[in-house]
């Protein structure tokens, strides 16, 4: 079975450029959740969707946004470029649930992430 | 969800044990220890998990002190391949599908 795919792998935009990061699930995960890695940070929590849904949200500005779509793929659009959206954007999904599984117990599988550039 | 606190980085050779420790006082009961790690130019990818008792997968040991306020990730045998960031991550019972990272550990591996 193919892993969490992620496209596209690396992309380079200029100050104020907007950005669509896509991101393709497991089969059978209807849960997707995005992260954003700056260099030598772990990563940090966007957003999650679960069956089409937004579920959770992180603390990001609004020029941040995502969707799901039926086939419970996912994207992530990034508006107004700042210099400091540079980073790897991670996105993740999950077996059971919500939460992965009962008792907050489910393993998160995750993409190989986008790389973003801002100049 | 609780904080953890890791060890900026670690050294280790190939083929012997290595202890990955982890410090979360503020645990709460229904907290459970999450261990991801991460290997360049990759997404984090899960090593095991546990709530009180001692867990044991293909990949690693966890280790839970019996206060649960801190917890050891084993490799048993460290390989080359095993040089990453690992990261502890505590997950309520009731919590989302979201983790919450700190900075890790850096694993180097010796030859």
């Amino acid at each position: 079975d193919a892993g969490v795919t992620q496209s596209p792998t690396h992309l380079i935009k200029t100050r104020g450029q907007q950005v669509t990061l896509r991101c393709s699930p497991i089969s059978g995960h209807k849960s997707v959740s995005w992260y954003q890695q700056v260099l030598g940070q772990g990563p940090q929590f966007i957003f999650q969707y679960y069956e089409k849904e937004e579920r959770g949200r992180g603390n990001f500005p609004d020029r941040f946004s995502a969707r799901q779509f039926p086939n419970y793929s996912s994207e992530l659009n990034v508006n107004a470029l700042l210099l400091g959206d540079s980073a790897l954007y991670l996105c993740a999904s999950t077996r059971l649930g919500l939460a992965g599984g009962p008792a907050g117990t489910g393993e998160l599988f995750f993409g190989e992430g986008s790389r973003l550039t801002v100049l | 969800d609780a904080k953890t606190t890791q060890p900026n980085s670690m050294e280790s050779n190939e083929e012997e044990p290595v202890h990955l420790p982890c410090n979360h006082s503020t645990i709460s009961g229904t907290d459970y220890i999450h261990w991801y790690r991460q290997l360049p130019s990759q997404g984090p990818e899960y090593v095991i998990h546990g709530l009180t008792s001692n867990v044991n997968n293909r990949m690693a040991s966890l280790a839970i002190a019996e206060d649960r306020k801190s917890s050891t990730l084993i490799l048993h045998r460290a390989t080359l391949r095993d040089a990453a960031v690992y990261y502890c991550i505590l997950r309520s019972g009731g919590s989302q599908g979201n983790l919450i990272f700190g900075k890790g550990t850096k694993l180097s591996v010796k030859p």
